[in-house]
């Protein structure tokens, strides 16, 4: 129950296209839900992140989108560039514990 | 500039040894962590402390240990316990009460060959 599973584990999209990400969950006691982005050899960095309340959160080109009934969100990533290739990690979190659970991982490529 | 800095970025050991991962923060956070990365693995939770002279074991510790004597710093010491200890460490801090909002600053990794 404390799984974050995510998918694809790995993305080729062509330079402008639309890049999306999922991720599901069981337990729904998880009240908070960011996205990390990492490049090779450095360490992840916050992107953007949702709480349950509500059903979608947008900065810039990148969109996250909840599903609470399905238990599920994703990121998508609009005119998708070089530049946002990268590893991205979906997380989730109980606010009564202290663990951040995170997906295994999505490394995506950008195309020129 | 503030941030975290890990020491050193790559490291190789013989089995039996043990090895000490540096971590420095001058953000002034209260929380600290520390993670294990595995390519296709995600990011695992080894230990993390919350407060000076405290700290909790997290997903896998076993074959670590922690110390966090300062605020600002927390090693990591892979023991020769741990059976696979190849891989990619990395150091998270966060503002307490902030500790269960994902807002974790990572350093820039400690990359561990066992040789």
């Amino acid at each position: 129950q404390q799984q974050v599973k995510q998918s694809p584990q790995s993305l080729i999209v062509q330079k402008g296209g639309i890049s999306i990400i999922n991720c599901a969950y069981e337990n729904t006691a998880f009240d908070y839900f960011p996205w990390y982005q990492q490049f090779p050899g450095k360490g992840p960095a916050l992107l953007i992140a949702i709480r349950p309340d509500v059903s979608e959160k947008k900065e810039g080109r990148f969109t996250i989108s909840f599903n609470k009934s399905a238990k599920q969100f994703s990121l998508h990533i609009m005119d998708s560039q070089p530049g946002d290739s990268a590893t991205y990690f979906c997380a989730a979190s109980i606010e009564s514990q202290g663990n951040l659970i995170f997906g295994k991982g999505t490394k995506l490529s950008v195309k020129p | 500039d503030g941030g975290i800095t890990q020491s050193p970025k790559y490291l190789f050991r013989k089995e039996g040894q043990n090895v000490t991962l540096s971590c420095e923060q001058n953000l002034n956070h209260d929380a600290m962590y520390w993670y294990r990365q595995d390519p296709g693995q995600g990011l695992r939770l080894i230990y993390y402390s919350q407060i000076v002279n405290d700290f909790q074991k997290g997903d896998i510790a076993e074959g670590y240990s922690v110390s966090r004597e300062k605020k600002e710093s927390f090693p990591l010491t892979v023991t020769s316990a741990q059976k696979n200890p190849t891989a990619f460490y990395l150091c998270a801090s966060s503002i307490l009460g902030a500790i269960n909002t994902g807002e974790l600053f990572f350093g820039e990794g400690s990359r561990l060959t066992v040789l």
